[in-house]
């Protein structure tokens, strides 16, 4: 059985940084992209970012270019999010989510969020 | 950046209703759209991928259509267990975007 467990959230002031984690487990995770999606309350789901299976490829929404961070470790099947300079605006449930195809160059193919983990709550408040 | 914009935002039927929620894409995204369910308390799960492709498990009550920028999700016969907010999402490029969502409710 798929399984994404999220870790790593809570509170944090503005400017403070946090990581994220995700411990992936019932499937190859070195086999497919992954990605970090979140959604603010009362608001819609937004993609952040995503990483190849390998590390070597990276892609950011603009509004956390130059802040987080991600990153894989596929000894330990996990899945990281490294935030820095947070904000209020940043304040959000962090989803964990396996992807069925990949982004190349900007452009994307079969991309299907077939797997979401429980996700983990980021407040960024003073 | 693709802007989806979906509706209605909200949506009221009864038990049995054919329900239709429409996703509209600012650019020709071929098929490149998915559909997910989102219960409260739960992760969004995939039911629809590449406009009309019914993802394994999911209950043949659901299908999507379209192609380019206009798209259409529909319930044939609402159940009780449908109650959530749904939303589309495109892929043809990043970054990768949702609609608003459509919350739907029983009558």
């Amino acid at each position: 059985e798929v399984q994404l467990v999220e870790s790593g959230g809570g509170l944090v002031q503005p400017g403070g940084s946090l990581r994220l984690s995700c411990a992936a487990s019932g499937f190859t995770f070195s086999s497919y992209w992954m990605n970090w999606v979140r959604q603010a309350p009362g608001k819609g789901l937004e993609w952040v970012a995503n990483i190849k299976q390998d590390g070597n490829e990276k892609y950011y929404v603009d509004s956390v270019k130059g802040r987080f961070t991600i990153s894989r470790d596929n000894a330990k099947n996990s899945l990281y999010l490294q935030m820095n300079s947070l904000r209020a605006e940043d304040t959000a449930v962090y989803y964990c989510v396996r992807d069925r195809g990949y982004c190349s160059g900007g452009s994307c193919y079969s991309v299907h969020f077939d797997y979401w983990g429980q996700g983990t709550l980021v407040t960024v408040s003073s | 950046d693709i802007q989806m914009t979906q509706s209605p935002s909200s949506l009221s039927a009864s038990i049995g209703d054919r329900v239709t929620i429409t996703c509209q894409a600012s650019q020709d995204i071929n098929n490149y759209l998915n559909w997910y369910q989102r219960k409260p308390g739960k992760a969004p799960k995939l039911l629809i991928y590449d406009a009309s492709n019914l993802e394994t498990g999911v209950p043949s009550r659901f299908s999507g259509g379209g192609s380019g920028t206009d798209f259409t999700f529909t319930i044939i016969s609402l159940q009780p267990e449908d109650i959530a907010t749904y939303y589309c999402q495109h892929y043809l490029n990043l970054p990768i975007t949702f609609g608003q969502g459509t919350r739907l409710e029983i009558k």
